[in-house]
C-alpha cells in the first residue's frame, strides 16, 4: 500500500528555523511535492523535489532521500503569515499518474 | 501553468439529494483528479478522471455515489448523490500536467465547499 507520515502539529517562534519531516512507503515513486494551506483556502504549491538532495527557494528549502524514503521542508526566518498546514504529497505511477497527500502538518508561529 | 475554476464555489443541500461540481481548466489536459478534502483532515483522492475513458476510483469510493462525467480535455464534472451529513467536505479538482512533459507542479481548483444538512 501507500504511506506517508508526518507529524500532526509543530509549534515556532517567530523568526526561528522550523523542520518537518515527511517519510512515505509507495511504490512507483515519482516525485514529491510540498504544499502549504491556509484555513479555507486551496492548497499552494511550495516545492518539487524527485532527485535526491536539496531544493531551496528562497525562505524555503525541501530535501529528499530516496533510498531512506525521507523528506522535509525547511523554513527559514518564520514569519506569522507561516502558520499554516503544510501537506507533503507523493507523485506515483501506477500505468497512470496520481498525487497522494499525506495527513498534513499544522505549524502554528507564536510571537 | 494552469488555471482551474469550479463551480459552485459553495452549496448547502439536503439529505438525499445530489450536487455535480464542475472544473474548468484553461489549457488542455489529459489527467484530471478529484479530491476531497473532510474538515481538519488532508486531501483524499477520490478517482483520477481521463478523458475518454471510465474514471478510476480509489479504494473507498463507488461510481454509483461519485459519478464523473470527462466530455473533453478541459472539463470534468463530479456528482455527490444521495447525499448525507457526511458528505459535508470541501471538493477539489486537480491536474498534473506531468503527461505534457515538462512540468513540476499539481494545479488545483478553488475548492467546492459542501454543507449537507
Amino acid at each position: 500500500g501507500q504511506n506517508i507520515d508526518q507529524p500532526t502539529e509543530m509549534t515556532a517562534t517567530e523568526g526561528a528555523i522550523v523542520q518537518i519531516n515527511c517519510t512515505y512507503q509507495t511504490s512507483g515513486f515519482n516525485g514529491l511535492f510540498w504544499y502549504q494551506q491556509h484555513a479555507g483556502e486551496a492548497p499552494t504549491f511550495l516545492s518539487y523535489n524527485v532527485l535526491d538532495g536539496l531544493e531551496e527557494k528562497g525562505r524555503f528549502s525541501s530535501f529528499l532521500s530516496r533510498s531512506k524514503g525521507y523528506s522535509y521542508l525547511l523554513l527559514k526566518e518564520l514569519q506569522m503569515k507561516d502558520s499554516a498546514s503544510y501537506l507533503c504529497a507523493v507523485r506515483v505511477d501506477t500505468g497512470g499518474f496520481k498525487t497522494i497527500f499525506g495527513a498534513g502538518t499544522r505549524l502554528f508561529v507564536k510571537a | 501553468s494552469a488555471v482551474i475554476s469550479q463551480k459552485p464555489s459553495r452549496d448547502i443541500c439536503q439529505r438525499g439529494t445530489s450536487l455535480t461540481i464542475q472544473c474548468q481548466v484553461d489549457s488542455q489536459v489529459t489527467m484530471m483528479f478529484w479530491y476531497r478534502q473532510q474538515p481538519g483532515q488532508s486531501l483524499t483522492l477520490i478517482a483520477t478522471a481521463n478523458q475518454g475513458s471510465e474514471a478510476t476510483y480509489e479504494s473507498g469510493f463507488v461510481i454509483d455515489k461519485f459519478p464523473i462525467s470527462r466530455p473533453n480535455l478541459t472539463f470534468s464534472t463530479l456528482t455527490v448523490s444521495n447525499m448525507s451529513p457526511e458528505d459535508s467536505s470541501i471538493y477539489l479538482c486537480s491536474v498534473d500536467p506531468q503527461d505534457r512533459g515538462g512540468a513540476d507542479t499539481q494545479y488545483f481548483g478553488p475548492g467546492t465547499r459542501l454543507t449537507v444538512l
